[in-house]
């Protein structure tokens, strides 16, 4: 079983619709957990930052961290053909930068929004 | 425009063929790494340097040679390029104080 598991996809919404994205993960440790917008031919950039578990709102997006479950998810409100992107999650069991802190990755979902 | 900036942008080699890609940051972070993403596969980790002085081994490091030129600089070598070799590299750096990495726009190699 790899550390992060992320649904493979890809996802097709209409615009408007509510999209969760999840990711599953096995190592207990994790403490940090990100969410990565990815553009076509462009580096990830980060989208959303959670400590632990609950929820973080952002403008459209939330995200949710259960970790007595091991899931994270993220969910796109209105959605709209400008979030048509690769998504990926990404966690870490500490922040300090060093050499226990590198990320690990889910291998991205792509959606895409029809307008 | 503060950031990671990868060099070049693009590359076609030849089987054989050996090549740097240049990373630079300017946000005076500590750490720098190099990944490799493929369809399907991910973003997956070749090198990374901890701090200025130090690299590390990631999961898929083999055929890569890597060096710390100083804080700013993360370079990556090729030294005989292979077919399985063709992906897209990116760059990312990360900092004290700072959540997650920075991305650079990667560099689309393919080795014909």
């Amino acid at each position: 079983q790899k550390e992060v598991e992320q649904d493979p996809g890809p996802l097709s919404v209409p615009e408007g619709a509510i999209v969760s994205l999840n990711c599953t993960y096995s190592n207990s440790a994790f403490q940090y957990f990100m969410w990565y917008r990815q553009y076509s031919r462009k580096g990830p950039e980060l989208l959303m930052y959670t400590y632990s578990s609950g929820n973080k709102e952002d403008g459209r997006f939330t995200a949710q961290v259960d970790k007595s479950s091991k899931y994270i998810s993220l969910f796109i409100r209105d959605s709209q053909p400008s979030d048509s992107a690769t998504y990926l999650c990404a966690m870490t069991p500490v922040h300090y930068t060093g050499a226990n802190s590198k990320l690990t990755f889910g291998k991205g979902i792509t959606l895409s929004v029809r307008p | 425009n503060a950031g990671v900036t990868q060099t070049p942008k693009f590359q076609v080699l030849k089987t054989g063929q050996s090549m740097t890609l240049q990373c630079a940051q300017d946000m005076n972070h500590n750490s720098m790494y190099w990944y490799r993403q493929d369809p399907g596969m991910g973003l997956r980790l070749i090198y990374y340097s901890a701090s200025e002085g130090t690299t590390d081994k990631g999961e898929v490091p083999n055929g890569y040679n890597v060096s710390r030129l100083n804080k700013r600089e993360f370079s990556l070598r090729l030294e005989s390029a292979a077919p399985s070799q063709t992906s897209v590299y990116f760059c990312a750096s990360a900092g004290q104080g700072v959540y997650g990495y920075t991305f650079g726009s990667g560099t689309r190699l393919t080795v014909v």
